[in-house]
């Protein structure tokens, strides 16, 4: 059980495109679910809080306007980066959390890469 | 603030050894506690956590991590390590009740020689 999916797993675009990341939560209902972003060899940074139904929270120094996030279904949040610049190549990873667990399980990770 | 601390960065060990992966904590209240593991390239998984009760708990793949209070600390044990064991690991706190965020160590890369 708790198995959370990320797609693509990787994606490649050029530079002022957007790209849509989704994160399902397979076999749960998350009402929470996390965005984090992960430089190399370091560890993970939060973005944003994602809560079902209503505005996400966004870190300290997180664009808001750039990394859009939608948690319209108790299994479904989508990071969009809009207007895409090289500086936003990272690894993205996405965590949802069942209601009353307290744990959080994450998504495989989605390798992004601007040209 | 809350804080993790992982001071060990690279441990390498041989196939069949024993392990021990440190990780302290800096907090108020006894935090909710996890160790994670990652796959190079990959997602994170969850090894094992420790909310309350029994101080030893035990995790998949072989795992066991024991809690001690008085050293605010949370390490991560395995009696003999498999190949397949070579990944990062990260120590991760949060809140009583979870409602915080979760802070993560800086994470423990492990080398597995044959």
């Amino acid at each position: 059980g708790a198995v959370v999916s990320q797609h693509p797993s990787r994606v490649i675009c050029k530079s002022g495109t957007s790209v849509k990341i989704e994160c399902r939560s397979l076999d749960f209902q998350a009402t929470t679910m996390f965005w984090y972003r992960q430089f190399p060899k370091k560890s993970l940074m939060l973005m944003a809080t994602s809560n079902e139904g209503s505005k996400a929270t966004y870190e300290q120094g997180v664009e808001k306007d750039k990394f859009l996030i939608n948690h319209a279904s108790l299994t479904l949040s989508t990071l969009t980066v809009t207007s895409a610049h090289p500086e936003d190549s990272s690894f993205y990873i996405c965590s949802a959390m069942e209601p009353g667990q307290e744990t959080q399980y994450f998504g495989p990770g989605t390798r992004l890469l601007v040209l | 603030a809350q804080s993790v601390t992982q001071p060990d960065i690279h441990i390498t060990v041989s196939e069949g050894a024993s392990l021990e992966l440190r990780c302290n904590y800096s907090y108020g209240a006894t935090p909710y506690l996890f160790w994670y593991v990652q796959s190079p390239g990959q997602g994170l998984q969850l090894l094992l956590k420790y909310f309350s009760g029994d101080t030893l708990v035990q995790g998949i793949k072989g795992f066991e991590a024991e809690f001690k209070r008085s050293q605010s600390s949370f390490n991560l044990r395995k009696p003999s390590v498999h190949w397949s064991d070579a990944a990062e690991y990260f120590c991760a706190v949060v809140g009583p009740g979870g409602s915080e965020k979760l802070v993560f160590g800086k994470g423990t890369k492990l080398t597995v020689n044959p």
